[in-house]
């Protein structure tokens, strides 16, 4: 049984561009969630999703931030114009219903030059 | 603002000992609190997790300890091994929709 898997796992881009980050859920789970990391710190909470919906981004960036789950397919990050401020690690979690255990990926590196 | 967070930032501890990290939090609505281990250049691995319900829960060489009294949470690792070195992050949830971590503490298992 696979766990949650993402890529890819290291990612650089120059500012101005565009970021994308897949996140394919343990099988069985529908609910994905999405954390940012900088060096040294928590995890910070971004956006939880169910299959097609939206559920809580209350942790996301309002301008250049978004995030999907699609009936098929793997969850996408997306980050638009990406700035320096962007360079972190983000994780995704997935679980086969609320108040179940998040299991996390390995993550996908971002750095932006 | 509610916050979740660590008392000490690093912890050595000798191979063979126990070892014992603490978390405060703040937010007196959280029902569910997880405990997970951070290797370097990896995700979260879980460890343990206990609902406010319960004040211990017991797995493998680990046991975790609620008061919410106090709003106090600590893993107590058991006859530490060099595998055990790692970053160990504290979380809270409601619902475990959305969890707030900790900072986290570095643990570091002295052969």
């Amino acid at each position: 049984n696979a766990g949650v898997m993402q890529n890819p796992r290291h990612l650089v881009r120059r500012r101005g561009q565009e970021a994308r980050l897949r996140c394919s859920p343990m099988k069985g789970h529908s609910h994905v969630y999405w954390y940012r990391q900088l060096p040294e710190e928590g995890l910070k909470f971004m956006v939880y999703l169910q299959k097609e919906n939206i559920i809580d981004e209350s942790g996301m960036p309002k301008e250049r931030f978004s995030a999907e789950f699609p009936k098929e397919g793997p969850s996408i990050l997306r980050i638009q114009q990406v700035v320096r401020g962007d360079s972190a690690a983000y994780f995704c979690a997935s679980s086969p219903r609320v108040g179940d255990t998040q299991y996390f990926g390995p993550g996908t590196r971002l750095t932006v030059l | 603002g509610e916050s979740v967070g660590l008392h000490l930032p690093t912890l050595s501890v000798q191979e063979g000992d126990n070892s014992i990290i603490n978390c405060a939090y703040s937010n007196s609505a959280s029902d569910y609190f997880i405990w997970y281990k951070q290797e370097s250049g990896k995700g979260p691995q879980f460890i343990i997790d206990i609902r406010s319900n319960m004040d211990k829960r017991q797995g493998q060489r680990v046991t975790v300890l609620l008061n919410k009294t106090v709003k106090h949470l600590s893993l107590q690792i058991a006859a530490t091994q060099p595998g055990d070195s790692a970053v160990y992050f504290c979380a809270e949830g409601v619902g475990n929709e959305k969890l707030t971590f900790g900072t986290g503490t570095r643990l570091t298992i002295i052969p």
